[in-house]
């Protein structure tokens, strides 16, 4: 198993940057994926490959990455950004599989 | 545009058996990895269950493995979760997801809208 790690919440105010880290062993040497989940909604791709961007995703929405974590950047939030995010790694080492972090709230003040 | 639709969730008893489709359209199903994502109420997104393009790779998440089965028909635009023994642990909203695949990685780009799996007596 592998344990990617996020904090539960963060807030921030229409305008403001907010930041969602996601930690876990090695994160730095893996591609790193985010995804967007609505209430009542499908998830939605916003990052992968650590910073690249779907076609349809705003440029507000971008991706880093160092040695201990994987952080999602939403600059000039939006009201309609509030929602949960989670973090992605896929392992083919022997077993194949994903793994998500445990999800951040975010809410716009 | 591609979609994918899930069908057959619904309330089961524990230790009964349920089997979920997902139908997909849009693009070349045969040559994509395609996954299954559950979401428990209240709790956030487990990977579950992963299928090559070709049906010959097969993996699951440790919660479901022996329990749950993977299958797709390319010939069909179907792809498939047979859930067995289920456990109340097991509701969740299902959703099927299209994988792609960098440096040996699967991240999902579309998703279906999910179904509902209630395991209760």
């Amino acid at each position: 198993s592998y344990v990617l790690t996020q904090p539960p919440s963060v807030s921030g105010a229409p305008g403001q940057t907010v930041r969602i880290t996601c930690g876990g062993y090695n994160i730095g040497d893996q591609p790193v994926h985010w995804y967007q989940k609505k209430a009542g909604q499908a998830p939605v791709l916003v990052v992968y490959d650590v910073f690249a961007r779907p076609s349809g995703i705003p440029e507000r929405f971008s991706g880093s990455s160092s040695e201990n974590a994987a952080t999602l950047t939403i600059t000039r939030v939006e009201a309609g950004d509030e929602a949960d995010y989670y973090c992605q790694v896929w392992h083919s080492n022997g077993d194949h599989q994903g793994f998500f972090g445990g999800g951040t709230k975010l809410t716009v003040l | 545009q591609v979609q994918l639709v899930e069908s057959g969730g619904g309330v089961v008893q524990p230790g009964r058996s349920l089997r979920l489709a997902c139908a997909v359209s849009g693009f070349t199903f045969s040559g994509y990895a395609m996954h299954w994502v559950r979401q428990s109420p209240g709790k956030g997104l487990e990977w579950v269950a992963f299928i090559s393009h070709d049906g010959g790779l097969k993996d699951y998440a440790d919660s479901v493995k022996g329990r749950f089965t993977i299958s797709r028909d390319n010939s069909r635009n179907s792809l498939y979760l047979q859930m067995n023994s289920l456990r109340v642990d097991d509701t969740a909203v299902y959703y099927c997801a299209r994988g792609l695949r960098y440096l040996d990685a699967y991240y999902f780009d579309h998703w279906g809208q999910g179904t509902l799996v209630t395991v209760s007596s």
